[in-house]
């Protein structure tokens, strides 16, 4: 049973466009959630986190915005770049050093 | 230049045959992670350690070993117990109060035929 899903298994973006990444999540007692970035044969890196106290994140072009009643997370890209293709995952946490991935988000940002 | 490495970045192994997967970080990070990542899936914690000669499991566990003797070294053994063994390996390494920010190495591609 997955309890994070990114239910959009691709998306493409012109660039200098808003890119808007989605993950919706089933359990109501994760309590940190992050947004990680793969670009092909590399490891995932962190891009970007938000406790569950708040609803917004920001980090230069990089925006999180949780919705805790829709138990929906969104990262947004502004703008989106070449650079910014990638396989983006969302992740929740239940406690310390355990994390809920996500099956990803192929971004593809067209020039 | 700091990071994780991990080796070899393909692997190929017979059924009934125990595999060890090398993990080495030169971060100076206490904690340690394995996921592995199947076609489909998400990531899927396997084992972690937070400090030398201790570790906890993951959500799929069962299968795996680990032994964490040195700070800089977390290699995970894929015994012939492990069902579905063929998978992608991620290892990870992170500071204890900063566990969400995980850092990752290339992967290992393991192959049991």
């Amino acid at each position: 049973d997955q309890q994070v899903k990114q239910n959009s298994p691709s998306l493409s973006v012109q660039e200098g466009r808003i890119s808007i990444l989605n993950c919706d999540y089933t359990n109501s007692m994760f309590d940190y959630f992050l947004w990680y970035k793969k670009y092909p044969a590399e490891g995932p890196t962190f891009l970007i986190s938000i406790s569950s106290i708040k609803d917004k994140n920001e980090d230069g072009r990089f925006t999180v915005f949780l919705n805790k009643s829709a138990k929906h997370l969104s990262l947004h890209i502004v703008p989106s770049q070449p650079g910014d293709s990638a396989v983006y995952f969302c992740a929740a946490s239940v406690g310390t050093y355990k994390y809920i991935f996500g099956t990803g988000t192929r971004l593809k940002v067209l020039a | 230049d700091g990071g994780i490495t991990q080796s070899p970045k393909y692997l190929f192994r017979k059924e009934g045959q125990n595999v060890t997967l090398s993990c080495e970080q030169n971060l100076n990070h206490d904690a340690m992670y394995w996921y592995r990542q199947d076609p489909g899936q998400g990531l899927r914690l396997i084992y972690y350690s937070q400090i030398v000669n201790d570790f906890q499991k993951g959500d799929i566990a069962e299968g795996y070993s680990v032994s964490r003797e040195k700070k800089e070294s977390f290699p995970l053994t894929v015994t012939s117990a492990q069902k579905n063994p063929t998978a992608f390996y991620l290892c990870a390494s992170s500071i204890v109060s900063r566990d969400y920010e995980q850092y990752f190495g290339p992967g290992t591609r393991l192959t049991v035929t």
